[in-house]
């Protein structure tokens, strides 16, 4: 079975500075996406940002981009320019790409703090 | 784009109450539906997958007899929590994939189920 593990609970940025949210998986397959969720306090899901692992290039989204390393099975986030609407709960996800069925795994989640 | 709905949003009921909650898929169709179940400060678990037509799979150590799944039509997932108790207070989380491997998973925006 697949998992998702990330390793710190809490994080914390100053506005404006860049933070880094680690995350990394095990899985023995070589096709699946791997995904960051933003849950706020209305504990909505938001999708941050999705990656292929078939793309060597990592993804971005505007402030958002990620370092995607297939080889070591890391998945990290990196927010730049952290704004205060960007604190909240971070969670990891993995989906396998073996069928059209298979479910999201989620790690843990990282607890974001921006402070002005 | 594509949206998730899930009612209601928040619900209070006497211990031996049976709970339905409604996840709906707007505009795609959904073969597959999930339910998640979060506590507070943790993450998503999986639940159970829904299937159009077919039974649901459950994850291991969730009672198919207390979270009843019911997933009629291509639009339309129930959970029904039967004869809740307080230690099923929890949230509640459905999403759902639109076909198409390249597809992205939208989730409701959650059922806060509370149980006195």
């Amino acid at each position: 079975a697949q998992t998702v593990t990330q390793s710190q609970p809490e994080m914390s940025v100053q506005e404006a500075e860049t933070v880094t949210l680690s995350c990394t998986y095990d899985t023995s397959e070589s096709d699946y996406y791997l995904f960051w969720y933003k849950q706020p306090p209305s504990r909505q899901m938001i999708l941050v940002i999705r990656q292929e692992a078939y793309k060597q290039q990592n993804a971005t989204e505007n402030r958002f981009s990620v370092n995607f390393q297939k080889a070591a099975k890391s998945f990290s986030l990196k927010i730049s320019d952290s704004q205060l609407g960007d604190a909240a709960m971070y969670f990891c996800a993995y989906r396998s790409a073996r069928s059209g069925n298979t479910p999201l795994v989620f790690g843990k989640g990282t607890r974001l703090s921006v402070i002005a | 784009g594509a949206v998730v709905s899930q009612h209601p949003s928040w619900v209070i009921c006497k211990s031996g109450t049976s709970v339905k909650i409604e996840c709906r898929s707007l505009d795609f169709q959904a073969t597959t539906m999930f339910w998640y179940r979060q506590f507070p400060k943790q993450s998503l678990m999986l639940m159970a997958t829904s299937n159009e037509g077919s039974k649901a799979t459950y994850e291991q150590g969730v009672e198919k007899d207390k979270f009843l799944i019911n997933h009629a039509s291509l639009t339309l997932s129930t959970l029904t929590v039967t004869s809740a108790h307080p230690e099923d207070s929890s949230f509640y989380i459905c999403s759902a994939r639109p076909q198409g491997e390249d597809q992205p998973q939208h989730f409701g925006d959650g059922t806060r189920l509370s149980i006195l």
